[in-house]
């Protein structure tokens, strides 16, 4: 069980680009979630995945954002045009089963900065 | 809509002192609750959780919480406070497949 891993740990985009975060859950957990947290807020969900399958997205997920899972392993979450309100910590998590019944396991996060 | 209400954004303890932090839910169904615990730059750590069965449960790091369903709350609690708790707590409750979290409180010992 070597956790779950984020990268970067930190990003630092100008305004308008584009940025592509990474999570790699832990290898049999079949769950995976996004999550974005803000200062001095709890996190707040954003999507998640059963396997490769995305079965709901929140609807602070706008258009801009979107998340892929393509062989029910590591998950990508690409913010496209970013804007500084985007400036948050994106926390990943994994469960293997439903997550009420496990809880989830977290990874590190990924800070993101946008100028 | 499943949610969590933590009460007191930060809360203040001496070393050794009672820890009290404080979490009212709100659940149309019997909820799974839990408690979360981050130190900076870090990610969540779960502490404890209640899901039916024993209204106490006991948590890592000599915390435990308990589950009032006629209060609504799920109330976390250590008998004496160490500078390592210092951190900050999420009170979450489940909702279908994933989990809501609160706002969270920011412990702070003082020595």
């Amino acid at each position: 069980d070597t956790g779950v891993s984020q990268d970067p740990r930190h990003k630092i985009t100008k305004r308008g680009q584009n940025v592509t975060f990474r999570c790699d859950p832990i290898s049999e957990h079949n769950r995976l979630y996004w999550y974005r947290q803000t200062l001095g807020q709890g996190p707040e969900f954003l999507t998640y995945f059963q396997n490769e399958a995305q079965l709901e997205k929140s609807r602070l997920l706008s258009d801009r954002f979107s998340a892929e899972r393509p062989k029910g392993s590591f998950s990508t979450l690409e913010i496209q045009r970013t804007e500084q309100g985007d400036s948050a910590m994106y926390l990943c998590a994994s469960s293997r089963g439903q997550a009420p019944n496990y809880g989830y396991t977290f990874g590190s996060g990924t800070r993101l900065t946008v100028v | 809509a499943q949610s969590v209400t933590q009460l007191g954004s930060h809360v203040s303890v001496s070393e050794g002192a009672l820890v009290l932090l404080r979490c009212n839910y709100s659940s149309s169904v019997p909820p799974y609750l839990f408690w979360y615990v981050q130190y900076p730059n870090q990610g969540l750590q779960l502490l404890l959780k209640y899901t039916t069965g024993a209204t106490l449960v006991k948590g890592i790091n000599g915390f435990e919480a308990e589950f009032k369903k006629s209060e609504t709350s799920f109330h976390l609690t250590k008998p004496s406070a160490h500078m390592s708790d210092a951190a900050e707590y999420f009170c979450a409750v489940s909702d279908y497949d994933k989990i809501i979290f609160g706002k969270g409180t920011r412990l702070h010992i003082l020595p």
